[in-house]
């Protein structure tokens, strides 16, 4: 299978952003779905994982969710910050094979 | 807290095999994880490549299953990876990650393998 993912999405401070990740088959309810942040020259870091849950230190700012009936999941990000400008992968698994999505690369302006 | 990081050649000739080791720190390759290696080419996405079990066993994406080898090292608590018959379209940045159920966390800091005559 593999997830899809806008390539750009663009919004001002202090305003909200969902980026998508739509799985081209089977459920995206069947494998949990995380999310990584990768800001330029660093390594991608976990700011969801099992569909929704955030890691000690990432701002509640940050949530995720799935849709079965668009079988997508969704991250979304509230109160826009400078410092969220970053690439954001999905990421998911089945049958031993880790799949990314192709980036969405967030722009705070 | 678990550190993992990668070690190699940076430049590696077109048909040759790219070799890399990412060694681990403030855990053990032993514990009940399986360890991964994933890669991004420049201004590209992200790209599994495989894992390896402290066992030994392993799966690999199967777009480069025949030309890949990832295997542990208990003794030297690292994991290595071996990318052969390398092209240009192998040059990228090579990252190990720890499995953590079906996340990948930590990620090492990465290193760019350049593939180049």
């Amino acid at each position: 299978f593999i997830l899809t993912q806008p390539h750009s999405v663009s919004e001002s401070p202090g305003k909200t952003v969902t980026i998508s990740c739509t799985r081209s088959s089977g459920s995206v309810a069947s494998n949990y779905v995380q999310w990584y942040q990768q800001r330029p020259g660093s390594s991608p870091t976990t700011v969801i994982y099992e569909d929704n849950r955030r890691p000690s230190g990432v701002p509640d700012r940050f949530s995720g969710s799935i849709d079965s009936s668009s079988n997508s999941a969704s991250l979304t990000i509230s109160g826009l910050k400078t410092e969220d400008e970053a690439d954001y992968y999905c990421q998911s698994y089945d049958s031993s094979f880790w799949v990314f999505g192709g980036g969405t690369k967030l722009t705070v302006v | 807290q678990v550190q993992l990081q990668e070690s190699g050649p940076g430049l590696v000739k077109p048909s040759g095999t790219l070799s890399l080791t990412c060694a681990v720190s403030g855990g053990s390759i032993s514990s009940s994880n399986w360890w991964s290696w994933v890669r991004q080419p420049p201004g590209k996405g992200l790209e599994w490549i495989g894992e390896v079990y402290q066992s030994g066993s392993t799966n690999y994406n199967p777009s480069l299953k025949s030309r890949v080898s990832i295997s542990a090292d208990k003794s030297k608590n690292q994991f290595s990876l071996r990318l052969s018959s390398v092209t240009a379209a192998d040059t990228a940045v090579y990252y190990c990650a720890r499995v953590w159920g079906q996340q990948l966390v930590p990620w090492g800091q990465g290193t760019l393998v350049t593939v180049s005559s």
